[in-house]
């Protein structure tokens, strides 16, 4: 166990529909981060959040948010949803605004979109 | 061309064997990550470096900024070592990660 849980671990959902996904970072973890890694497209970098404000854009579609709550779980909800919205999700957490620690990973969430 | 390029694509080598995995990168960074993602899908962080070299265990990742490149070498490598490993560079603001598209090791027994 990393210590970064991700919930759900596996997504089966139609298009049109819209998800959440949830993280909970590592105790004393303050930023968290959100990839997608598909197929095609491997990892790409979504975005990041730090001790609740954003800290950091990639990637991420305007059909895609996220939000960081004051107990630092973090939220990606993602709506509108495509075929090729299908990936895995990861999220990751550290400690500072610059990960100079490194990072500790989740398990990832898998979505499916049918 | 992409941004972070990775050699080789697919390595396959004898339990024992010093392994090296290179990455070059055509941006500015403000840190370069190697990333070991098992065949389940789990990812582990293994090194996040800015200059020099670092070392944990068997692994030993280095990095020339001005040469735009990085390795990252295993010694006495083990089976336990396949997996894909993943390089990332993180931009010169501190912003956007580009991540390189892996390199695929299986160690034989």
């Amino acid at each position: 166990d990393s210590g970064v849980t991700q919930t759900p671990k596996h997504l089966i959902t139609a298009t049109g529909q819209r998800v959440t996904l949830r993280c909970s970072p590592r105790s004393g973890d303050l930023s968290v981060y959100w990839y997608q890694q598909s197929l095609d497209q491997g990892l790409q970098f979504l975005i990041q959040y730090y001790n609740g404000e954003e800290r950091a854009k990639g990637n991420i579609l305007e059909r895609f948010s996220a939000q960081q709550f004051p107990d630092l779980h973090s939220e990606l909800n993602l709506s509108s949803l495509e075929l090729g919205d299908s990936a895995l999700y990861f999220c990751a957490s550290s400690e500072g605004a610059f990960s100079g620690y490194g990072y500790t990973f989740g398990s990832g969430t898998r979505l499916t979109v049918v | 061309k992409n941004e972070v390029e990775q050699s080789p694509q697919n390595l396959t080598a004898q339990e024992g064997e010093f392994i090296t995995i290179n990455c070059s990168y055509s941006v500015g960074i403000s840190a370069l990550h190697w990333l070991q993602q098992h065949p389940g899908g789990g990812i582990v962080s293994l090194f996040m470096l800015s200059s020099g070299k670092k070392k944990h265990g068997r692994l030993i990742a280095t990095i020339n900024i001005q040469e735009k490149h990085s390795s990252l070498h295993i010694t006495a490598s083990h089976p336990r070592d396949s997996a894909v490993y993943i390089c990332a560079v993180r931009d010169n603001y501190g912003q956007n990660f580009v991540f390189g598209p892996g390199t695929r090791l299986s160690v034989l027994p």
